[in-house]
């Protein structure tokens, strides 16, 4: 069965640092990974989308790597912003049976 | 990118009615759409895989009679709450998959913005 993991639940940083936010998965069994931004009492925005065989994506101040094997992703937010605070959901696709599995998310607070 | 709505975005009813929700891909033909629960402070929890054409597939636990599933085109899928709950109380997110470079299913999964179902 697999299972999403994200580290840390909740995150507190001043703005300007840079950040790091962790995602495991169990099977390594997937078809892409996706990281997600949630606002408040609001739907999702997909960030990135990294398919199996690649190893990042980069968007402007994102960048989202895979390590399939290790079943380990990283998603790196540069100069954060009070804009950026947000919850941050991680995804993978599964194979079986082709569901998307999410993780419990990191809240993030950039403090002004 | 593709865009995803929902409507309604927010209904409040009461006890005992049936609600509808639906979930439209405006730009893209989704054949497979997904239907999410989120109660607060949780990730999202996948309830059916709703196939345009077939019966949706719904995940252990969650009641087929209870959530009823129409995916009547490759742009519309609805969820229906039946004889609504104080406990059905929640944040309903569906998505809708694009087709995949490869036209398999590996495509970006896009997400509607969500219906905020409040059962007095």
């Amino acid at each position: 069965k697999q299972e999403v993991t994200q580290i840390p639940a909740a995150l507190s940083v001043p703005e300007g640092e840079n950040l790091v936010l962790n995602c495991s998965f169990t099977d390594s069994a997937i078809y892409n990974l996706q990281w997600f931004r949630q606002d408040p009492g609001k739907g999702l925005t997909s960030l990135l989308l990294i398919q199996s065989s690649q190893r990042e994506q980069t968007s402007g101040r994102l960048n989202a790597s895979l390590d399939k094997s290790s079943g380990r992703s990283t998603l790196y937010i540069a100069a954060s912003q009070p804009g950026d605070s947000a919850t941050y959901l991680c995804a993978v696709l599964h194979t079986g049976g082709f569901k998307t599995i999410f993780g419990a998310g990191t809240r993030l607070f950039v403090k002004a | 990118g593709a865009v995803v709505s929902q409507h309604p975005s927010w209904v409040i009813c009461k006890s005992g009615t049936s609600v509808k929700i639906e979930c439209r891909s405006l730009d893209f033909q989704a054949t497979t759409m997904f239907w999410y629960r989120q109660f607060p402070k949780q990730s999202l929890m996948l309830m059916a895989t709703s196939n345009e054409g077939s019966k949706a597939t719904y995940e252990q636990g969650v009641e087929k009679d209870k959530f009823l599933i129409n995916h009547a085109s490759l742009t519309l899928s609805t969820l229906t709450v039946t004889s609504a709950h104080p406990e059905d109380s929640s944040f309903y997110i569906c998505s809708a998959r694009a087709p995949g470079t490869s036209g398999g299913a590996s495509g970006t999964q896009y997400f509607g913005p969500g219906t905020r179902l409040l059962v007095l």
